[in-house]
């Protein structure tokens, strides 16, 4: 059973470009959450996703930064216009449903640096 | 609001030592969820344990165990004979049960250094 798949594992952007993060959650998950970890800190929350819906998006920069997880597909996570502070390590984790506080499954993360 | 503390912020030990990774978190929640994670130098990221509120008994799972006191709201992991493979930062996560989302919130790790 394979796990969550993340794509690129790595990603350089110059400042003002966009950058797209991909998240394939594992086999019979349909829940999908974006964490992001900036250098020496923890996890920080930042949406959660279902098919076609945005279920949590309290975490999530109001400007550049945007989520969909479609029907068919990978989920996305892009950021409009780039800027130093965007670059850290973002992580996705997929579940197998809500309402009972599963245990999310993470991915190997994508290592975004903007230069 | 959700918090989660690991005070520890490196810990370094020699090998066959054995190691605590403190974890107290705060909500208002009655039913929650706690977690801890490994993340190695590799950079991933690993789930070890999940329990929940109602369930106050130890855990153990081979040189692994924790320790869910809920009167001193703490949820802390023990490595019994340290290896050097066991170095990673290891991470504490709360989620609550209530409202709608499933978020985790993350502690800041805890750096475990096991020398040879």
């Amino acid at each position: 059973n394979a796990g969550v798949m993340q794509n690129p594992r790595h990603l350089v952007r110059r400042r003002g470009q966009e950058a797209r993060l991909r998240c394939s959650p594992m086999k019979g998950h349909s829940h999908v959450y974006w964490y992001r970890q900036l250098p020496e800190e923890g996890l920080k929350f930042m949406v959660y996703l279902q098919k076609e819906n945005i279920i949590d998006e309290s975490g999530m920069p109001k400007e550049r930064f945007s989520a969909e997880f479609p029907k068919e597909g990978p989920s996305i996570l892009r950021i409009q216009q780039v800027v130093r502070g965007d670059s850290a390590a973002y992580f996705c984790a997929s579940s197998p449903r809500s309402g009972y506080q599963e245990t999310q499954y993470f991915g190997p993360g994508t290592r975004l640096l903007v230069l | 609001a959700q918090k989660v503390t690991q005070a520890q912020t490196e810990i370094s030990v020699v090998e066959k030592e054995d190691v605590t990774l403190d974890c107290v978190y705060e909500t208002r929640d009655t039913t929650y969820y706690l977690f801890w994670y490994k993340q190695p130098p590799s950079g991933e990221l690993v789930f070890l344990i999940r329990r929940n509120s109602f369930d106050e008994q130890n855990e153990i799972s081979g040189r692994y165990s924790w320790n869910f006191q809920k009167s001193t709201s703490s949820f802390n992991f023990t490595i019994t004979a340290s290896q050097v493979v066991d170095s990673a930062v290891y991470f504490c996560a709360l989620s609550e049960a209530n409202g709608g989302s499933e978020k985790l919130v993350f502690g800041k790790g805890t750096k475990l250094t096991v020398n040879p």
